[in-house]
């Protein structure tokens, strides 16, 4: 069974930094790639990045690109969110998910975790 | 970019069947796959259908979807449907920069 697992979130002031991460099991997790969906209280769902199975390739979205960074350790089956320079419109709730292909930057969404959340206030 | 446009709510009885559509703004919507998401109130989003009409394992085949590229449109049909299929519903496609777009929402109802 797919588990994805995330932590990491927390409040934070703005302008600071968290890295989240996302423990995954059940799966080859180095045979797929990975994504950060995130979900902004009482609104829909936003598409935030994307990493391959190899973790060669990235993408990121606009409203994110240059503050977040994403990357994985295929060793510890492990996804990883870097964010830097947070504001209050980056509080949410991170999901981490398991994309449906392996190299292939496509974000399609197979499985999802639970999500943590992201608090950004002062 | 496009945008994904989806009703901001439907209802329906239970055991009738329901459809909610999801229309892409600009560029063909058989450009690139088409997903759609169930979120029942609390938790976290599942996956009801991938690549345009396909279930994962697990989902009944009370759901099913379908994209026409005469409105530009992709649809989720449920049918037969029970309480538990009352939840918000978000279609989800990409762009040629690989960026994933998602529509709105719906909510749907069953009373």
């Amino acid at each position: 069974e797919v588990q994805l697992v995330e932590s990491g979130g927390r409040l934070v002031q703005p302008g600071g930094s968290l890295r989240l991460s996302c423990a995954a099991s059940g799966f080859t997790f180095s045979s797929s790639a990975m994504s950060w969906v995130r979900q902004a209280p009482g609104k829909g769902l936003e598409w935030v990045s994307t990493i391959t199975g190899s973790g060669g390739s990235t993408d990121y979205a606009d409203s994110v690109k240059g503050r977040f960074t994403i990357s994985r350790d295929n060793s510890k089956n492990t996804l990883y969110l870097q964010m830097n320079s947070l504001t209050a419109e980056d509080t949410a709730l991170y999901y981490c998910a398991k994309d449906l292909y392996e190299e292939i930057l496509d974000p399609i969404f197979a499985q999802w975790g639970q999500g943590t959340l992201v608090t950004v206030s002062s | 970019n496009f945008m994904l446009t989806q009703p901001h709510s439907v209802s329906e009885s239970p055991g009738k069947t329901v459809t909610i559509s999801c229309t892409r703004s600009s560029g063909n919507i058989a450009t690139n796959y088409v997903q759609w998401y169930q979120q029942r109130p609390g938790r976290a989003p599942t996956t009801v259908i991938y690549a345009d009409n396909q279930r994962p394992s697990g989902v009944p085949d009370r759901f099913s979807g379908s994209i026409d590229s005469s409105s530009n449109s992709a649809s989720l049909t449920i049918s037969g449907l029970k309480t538990e299929d009352e939840a918000d519903y978000y279609c989800q496609s990409y762009d040629i920069s690989n960026h994933g777009v998602f529509g709105g929402g719906t909510k749907l109802t069953v009373l």
